[in-house]
């Protein structure tokens, strides 16, 4: 059981180069979430998905996509990178019990853009 | 006004004390609370979700004030290893349904000998 995992763990871009991050879970949740976090900002939430084939916007979703094709992988999109997106992304997930919500979460994705 | 605020801190206590962190929160519609700890680089875990009857994990002790709007975590007999970043979550319901959680900045801790 490996819980949610993260790749890659570490990339640098050029400014206007893409990539994706892939998140996957093995412990069947409904909900995933991307999150940024930067210092003294916290975690800020990017886009989340509440089940296979839907996605929606979080707090600070412009230059990001993702996708949800799969119920245990959540995709987030860079189309072109900007310095501003350099950041720590980390990956979570929940399952759908209301009360419980305890997110598990994947051990970051360190991107630097130059 | 942000919707989760935490005192930055850092609270810098010797080991063996009790230190206490309070956390507001803005939505009054506010369903679920948590306490995660947060290592340097590392991600987010959950310490205690938090209860309309307070609850206590060794410890941990976490209480909510719905009418005062704030969730607290107390921790006695501080250790070395309770150096961390201590991060307040609130989630309400989202339209639609949703369980959209809000972290808090996060409040730093350092214990020291």
């Amino acid at each position: 059981n490996a819980g949610v995992t993260q790749t890659p763990k570490f990339r640098v871009l050029k400014t206007g180069q893409s990539m994706t991050l892939l998140c996957a879970q093995d412990m069947n949740h409904e909900y995933m979430y991307w999150y940024r976090q930067d210092p003294g900002m916290g975690l800020r939430l990017i886009h989340y998905s509440v089940g296979e084939g839907t996605t929606a916007k979080g707090e600070v979703p412009d230059g990001y996509n993702v996708s949800r094709l799969k119920k245990q992988n959540f995709l987030l999109g860079l189309e072109s990178a900007a310095p501003s997106q350099t950041s720590v992304y980390f990956c979570a997930s929940s399952s759908w019990d209301r009360g419980t919500g305890e997110q598990y979460f994947g051990p970051g994705t360190r991107l630097t853009v130059t | 006004r942000k919707e989760v605020e935490q005192d930055p801190g850092p609270f810098n206590v010797p080991e063996g004390a009790t230190v206490a962190f309070n956390c507001t929160y803005s939505n009054s519609a506010s369903q679920s609370f948590f306490w995660y700890r947060q290592d340097c680089r590392k991600e987010p875990k959950l310490l205690m979700s938090v209860y309309s009857s307070g609850n206590e994990d060794g410890r941990f002790t976490a209480q909510l004030n719905r009418a005062s709007q704030y969730i607290s975590l107390l921790i006695r007999d501080s250790k070395l290893s309770d150096s961390a970043t201590y991060l307040c979550v609130v989630a309400p319901w989202a339209s639609g349904g949703s369980y959209i959680p809000t972290f808090g900045r996060g409040t730093s801790l350092i214990v020291h000998p």
